[in-house]
């Protein structure tokens, strides 16, 4: 099974503060994503990545930035955390091909900045 | 733009019973692909049930199923015989392009069904 890692469940941060919100897939996965999931908003693309070294922005790229060094490592950045980033952040990936074998989602990380 | 639309914020239903929830889309492009995602309250991402948007039959998944209605732009899932378990966020998502280009995925807001014995 295909298998997303987000390397925090529960992160609390200062207002200020760089964050970093990693993401690992072990199943050499071309396509990562980031989310942050609202209430009353739903799952808000970020980020996405479709090979190692590029990056497209997303719907709400605003005071995120990413990087994949790595093929399995996608790693979200926050370059100064804010309030209004408190959100629940979900990573997914996908194979080059797409089709109907649906994403695999990561267990989310819930951050709070303080 | 592509748009997807989930206008049940919650939903009930009686154990055993059928329920449909709402799913509209808006696209230009004519190669997508539907997704409908669980998501109980543990936060994980459950992948139910996928509609392509060439498939010329419903999709179905054991209790779920799609109604799909090319023409309406419309993508309901049908869960059968509801059992206490299906109490969760149900997403509705799309792709727009063919499968194997960017396979961006954009979700709708989400309809929280609960229910009940």
């Amino acid at each position: 099974d295909v298998k997303v890692t987000q390397s925090s469940r529960y992160l609390v941060k200062r207002t200020g503060e760089k964050v970093f919100l990693e993401c690992v897939q072990d199943m050499d996965h071309e396509n990562m994503f980031w989310y942050r999931q609202d209430p009353g908003l739903g799952l808000r693309l970020i980020y996405f990545s479709y090979d190692v070294k590029m990056k497209e922005k997303g719907d709400i790229p605003e005071g995120y930035s990413v990087s994949r060094e790595k093929k399995e490592r996608f790693s979200l950045i926050l370059e100064s955390a804010s309030t209004n980033q408190t959100s629940m952040y979900l990573c997914a990936s996908i194979d080059g091909t797409g089709g109907a074998s649906g994403y695999t989602f990561g267990s989310g990380t819930r951050l709070t900045v303080v | 733009a592509q748009k997807i639309t989930q206008t049940q914020p919650g939903m009930f239903v009686q154990e055993k019973e059928a329920v449909t929830l709402d799913c509209t889309y808006d696209t230009s492009d004519p190669s997508y692909g539907l997704f409908w995602y669980k998501q109980p309250s543990s936060g994980e991402m459950i992948f139910l049930i996928y509609q392509g948007s060439y498939d010329q039959q419903n999709a179905t998944e054991g209790r779920y199923s799609l109604n799909f209605q090319k023409a309406r732009k419309s993508a309901n899932l049908v869960i059968s015989a509801s059992q206490l378990g299906d109490s969760a966020m149900y997403f509705c998502a799309m792709r727009e392009g063919r499968s194997g280009a960017t396979n961006k995925l954009i979700f709708g807001t989400g309809t929280l069904l609960a229910v009940q014995p």
